[in-house]
């Protein structure tokens, strides 16, 4: 198991409706990456937080917004909810320096939009 | 672009048989490739690494082997067992090193 751990576990909203997922990285990471992970596919890239401040961007719409604590822990917000955006939401965390460091997945939030 | 992808979605073996799950990637100039086990209910956990640098690598019952003239990869797991049971997928970083680009996944299942 990582260090990585994420809340809530699952989470039912309906469509139009805000939600806020929450991650607390492995203890020394202070990088924070967001994955959507849709069912029977391989996860994609939202946003990656480092120092508080969005570090890269995958092709998701402006409602997928995230903030990043002096904690390093991090928050993912999804604004005006649609069907498609029920999946997995998986959080990263992982050490900056140098080249591509291993990112330790926590277990993930299942979000189902009615 | 960059682009990882997979041949086959599932893949059934008996208990300690071989497994072999391939990958296919479009970008020559790829040069780092990960494979990640996902099990049920977990995110996904690193297995195995390889640099562009090299053709194979070993871990404890899995091997890497990485052909460049084709762009392919292939993740080797020996005297498979139940608890291998899980899906597994290629990943590429980004040049910046702050994104993973994931295929979509072969799950293995393994018959007792």
């Amino acid at each position: 198991e990582t260090g990585v751990t994420q809340s809530p576990t699952h989470l039912i909203k309906t469509r139009g409706q805000q939600v806020t997922l929450r991650c607390s990285s492995q203890s020394g990471h202070n990088t924070v990456s967001w994955y959507q992970q849709a069912l029977g596919q391989g996860p994609q890239f939202i946003f990656q937080y480092y120092r508080e401040e969005e570090n890269g961007r995958g092709n998701f719409p402006p409602r997928f917004s995230g903030l990043q604590f002096p904690n390093y822990s991090s928050e993912l917000n999804v604004n005006a909810l649609e069907l498609d955006d029920s999946a997995l939401y998986l959080c990263a965390s992982s050490l900056p320096e140098g080249a591509y460091n291993e990112q330790f997945f926590g277990p993930g939030t299942r979000l189902t939009v009615l | 672009g960059e682009s990882v992808g997979l041949h086959l979605p599932t893949l059934s073996v008996q208990e300690g048989d071989n497994s072999i799950i391939n990958c296919a990637y479009s970008n020559s100039a790829s040069d780092y490739f990960i494979w990640y086990k996902q099990e049920s209910g977990k995110g996904p956990q690193f297995i195995i690494d390889i640099r562009s640098n090299m053709d194979k690598r070993q871990g404890q019952r899995v091997t890497v082997l990485l052909n460049k003239t084709v762009k392919h990869l292939s993740l080797q797991i020996a005297a498979t067992q139940p608890g291998d049971s899980a899906v597994y997928f290629c990943a590429e970083p980004n040049n910046a090193g702050n994104m993973l680009t994931f295929g979509g996944g072969t799950r293995l299942m393994v018959k007792p």
